[in-house]
C-alpha cells in the first residue's frame, strides 16, 4: 500500500534561513504528489503539486518543490523563510487515477525571528 | 467565499451522543471527500461522496459512523453513539471530478471533542 514519509514532525529555522521539508513517498510507479500547508484552525491549502511534465514545481508564497523519481522523494523548499510561513505542512500523494489521497503525519514548522 | 465550508467548527459532545458534522462543497463542486485527522497523526481517507451516491466508504469504521449526500444541501457525516476515541478533526474536501489532477479543496474543519 502507498505510504508517504515525512522525516521531521518539528522543524525550526531562523527568519531568513533556507526552509526544508523532507517528504518519501513508497510507491514504484510515480504517483500524484501534493504539498498542504494548514495555518492554526484553519483548513488545508494547497501550495503545489506534480503530476507530470517538469520535476521541479513552483508554489505559492515562495515554495518549490522537486520530483525525484529515484530518491522517491519530494522535498518542499523555499529559499528564505518568513514569520508567516510557521504553520504546518503535509505531503500527500495519490495514485494516478485514484482519488484516495494520502497524507503523511506533518511538519510543524517554526520560524525563529 | 466560495471555498469548502464545514460547520460546526467546534463540536462537544458526551459519549453516547450523537455527532452531525456539515459539509457544503464548493461551488461547481458534486464530488465530495471526509478525511479524519486523529492526534498527531495525518488525514486519513474515510469517504468519497456524489450526490446521492456513496462512490467508496472503504475508510468509514464499520459501526456507528455513517455519510450522505443529498440531492439538496449539505453532505453530513453522522457518528452515532460517540466515544473518547472519536475525537478528532474532520475535514471534508471537493473537487470538480475525480481525475488525481482534479486536486481536493479542504475545508477548515470541525473539531470533535468527546467528554
Amino acid at each position: 500500500a502507498q505510504s508517504v514519509t515525512q522525516l521531521g514532525s518539528h522543524v525550526s529555522v531562523s527568519e531568513g534561513a533556507l526552509v526544508l521539508l523532507r517528504c518519501n513517498y513508497s510507491s514504484s510507479v510515480p504517483p500524484y504528489l501534493f504539498w498542504y500547508v494548514q495555518y492554526p484552525n484553519q483548513g488545508l491549502q494547497l501550495l503545489l503539486k506534480y503530476t507530470t511534465g517538469a520535476t521541479l514545481v513552483k508554489g505559492i508564497n515562495g515554495f518549490e518543490a522537486e520530483f525525484k523519481k529515484s530518491e522517491t522523494s519530494f522535498h518542499l523548499t523555499k529559499p528564505s523563510a518568513h514569520m508567516s510561513d510557521a504553520a504546518e505542512y503535509f505531503c500527500a500523494v495519490s495514485d494516478r487515477g485514484t482519488y484516495k489521497y494520502i497524507f503523511g503525519t506533518g511538519t510543524r514548522l517554526k520560524v525563529l525571528a | 467565499n466560495a471555498g469548502v465550508m464545514q460547520n460546526p467548527r467546534h463540536l462537544v459532545r458526551r459519549r453516547g451522543q450523537e455527532a452531525r458534522l456539515r459539509c457544503s462543497p464548493m461551488k461547481g463542486h458534486s464530488h465530495v471527500y471526509w478525511y479524519r485527522q486523529l492526534p498527531e497523526e495525518g488525514l486519513k481517507f474515510m469517504v468519497y461522496l456524489q450526490k446521492e451516491n456513496i462512490i467508496d466508504e472503504s475508510g468509514m469504521p464499520k459501526e456507528r459512523f455513517s455519510a450522505e449526500f443529498p440531492k439538496e444541501g449539505p453532505s453530513i457525516l453522522r457518528i452515532q453513539q460517540v466515544v473518547r476515541g472519536d475525537s478528532a478533526a474532520y475535514f471534508c474536501a471537493s473537487s470538480q471530478g475525480t481525475e488525481s489532477s482534479y486536486e481536493q479543496y479542504f475545508g477548515p474543519g470541525t473539531r470533535l471533542t468527546v467528554t
